[in-house]
């Protein structure tokens, strides 16, 4: 079955980096477009960012931009969410997800925790 | 932006009743290829999102035939024919076709 599985969240200061991966397995995973979509606690869904099947074309949120960059290593079949400059408001989990115009499957998250 | 807009926010049912969840979007989903890419997912507690429906009515495997969704353009819904119990949770809209993609604020159903 189709599986997406996130790690690399902690706990960051402010103004430190992270960086999340997701490993994917059981498709062909550089024919698929990726993404990352965020949730505070107790808050709803947040878009954050898509990468292309080749990794040629990204898009983020105005939220992030110019501080996250995604990735993908398709010869790993992993996918990378670098967070630089966080901010306390980037508290949240994190999930991967397949596919940016109709996700489909999703991983079951990782907790990015930005805080002094 | 296209803003997601969903109604009610909280919906409180009765089990074997049935509930319904609109969607509306500020600018019209249809893409440029005819497709519209309206999603819809479900959070239960404690759980990552599973997706439902996807452009606007199509079900996903293993999905319940209680639910179905229907709409175009901006209009949209989410119906559960007969809730049951395993259907508490938050339920969210997403549009794919313009970016950045956006969420509605998510519907919380939760058994009366």
């Amino acid at each position: 079955e189709v599986q997406v599985l996130e790690s690399g969240g902690g706990l960051v200061q402010p103004g430190g980096s992270l960086r999340l991966s997701c490993a994917a397995s059981k498709f062909t995973f550089s024919s698929y477009a990726m993404s990352w979509v965020r949730q505070a606690p107790g808050k709803g869904l947040e878009w954050v960012s898509s990468i292309s099947g080749n990794g040629g074309s990204t898009s983020y949120a105005d939220s992030v931009k110019g501080r996250f960059t995604i990735s993908r290593d398709n010869s790993k079949n992993t996918l990378f969410l670098q967070m630089n400059s966080l901010r306390a408001e980037d508290t949240a989990v994190y999930y991967c997800a397949r596919g940016t115009s109709i996700p489909d499957y999703w991983g079951q998250g990782t907790l990015v925790t930005v805080s002094s | 932006d296209v803003v997601m807009t969903q109604s009610p926010l909280s919906l409180p049912v009765t089990l074997g009743q049935p509930a319904s969840i609109s969607c509306r979007s500020s600018q019209s989903l249809v893409y440029s290829d005819g497709n519209t890419y309206l999603t819809w997912f479900q959070q239960r507690p404690g759980q990552s999102p599973r997706r439902l429906i996807y452009q606007i009515s199509n079900r996903d495997s293993g999905v319940p035939d209680r639910f179905s969704g229907s709409g175009s353009a901006t209009d949209f819904t989410l119906t559960i024919s007969r809730v049951e119990a395993e259907d508490v949770g938050v339920y969210y809209c997403m549009q794919g076709t313009h970016w950045p993609r956006t969420f509605g604020q998510g519907t919380k159903v939760e058994i009366k």
